[in-house]
């Protein structure tokens, strides 16, 4: 099972909206809605902050979104602020296994 | 509150043994499918494998690049999980993470602290 393809990084300035892009194949993103994004700070264990493709877990921000066409995921972060700074994976179901993305860099200019 | 505590890693040489741990506590682990997650330094999040829970059949499904040589295990009259890591690689060097999965979602909802394994001689 090959890793989903994530931009290595991506960048933005407090305030703006940005997305993270999560392509994968017929195989994992495009057959289920089992799709769900991690936020990583430095030395810190991934958080998750997206389920299902679109739901976040209680106490996430409103300002993270999510959403799933044909084999590519997304993640929209709006409003950037500072603390949203860290490294993003996306992660789907792929029938009896798991595949993760390689990670996206989220720099907050 | 959820608390997954990882232990057993370490410095181990090529081919060596290792067997991983994990103290859970604050839910009701029999009723939870758990999972295993590694990060190499630098690198992104890689899926080891998971194990149901013993009322849907108990039985762990692995990543390719593991199989064979890694067994995830648990014992529920202790709320432990069990990575056991045989034939280890220098490839294998990564901070191993514990994780609850949700099998209705596909989310791993809860992690520990992870616990680094060096293979290096």
């Amino acid at each position: 099972q090959s890793a989903l393809t994530q931009p290595a990084s991506v960048s933005g300035s407090p305030g703006q909206s940005i997305t993270i892009s999560c392509t994968g194949t017929s195989s994992d993103v495009g057959s289920y809605n089992l799709v769900s994004w991690y936020q990583q700070h430095p030395g810190k264990a991934p958080k998750l902050i997206i389920y299902e493709v679109s739901k976040r877990p209680s106490g996430v921000s409103s300002r993270f979104s999510g959403s799933k066409s044909g084999n590519t995921a997304s993640l929209t972060i709006s409003g950037l602020q500072a603390e949203d700074e860290a490294d993003f994976y996306c992660c789907s179901y792929a029938g009896n296994s798991l595949v993760f993305g390689g990670g996206t860099k989220l720099t907050v200019l | 509150e959820v608390q997954l505590v990882e232990s057993g890693g370490g410095l181990v040489k090529p081919g060596g043994s290792l067997r991983l741990s994990c103290a859970a506590s604050g839910f009701t682990f029999s009723n939870a499918w758990m999972s295993w997650v590694r990060q190499a330094p630098g690198k992104g999040l890689e899926w080891i494998g998971r194990i149901k829970r013993k009322t849907d059949g108990g039985t762990a499904d692995y990543a390719a690049p593991v199989k064979g040589r890694f067994t995830i295990s648990r014992d529920d009259s202790t709320n432990t999980l069990y990575l056991q890591v045989n034939s280890l690689k220098t490839e294998d060097t990564a901070v191993y993470y514990c994780t609850t999965y949700n099998y209705a979602t596909g989310g791993f909802e809860y992690w520990g602290q992870g616990t680094l394994v060096t293979v290096s001689s």
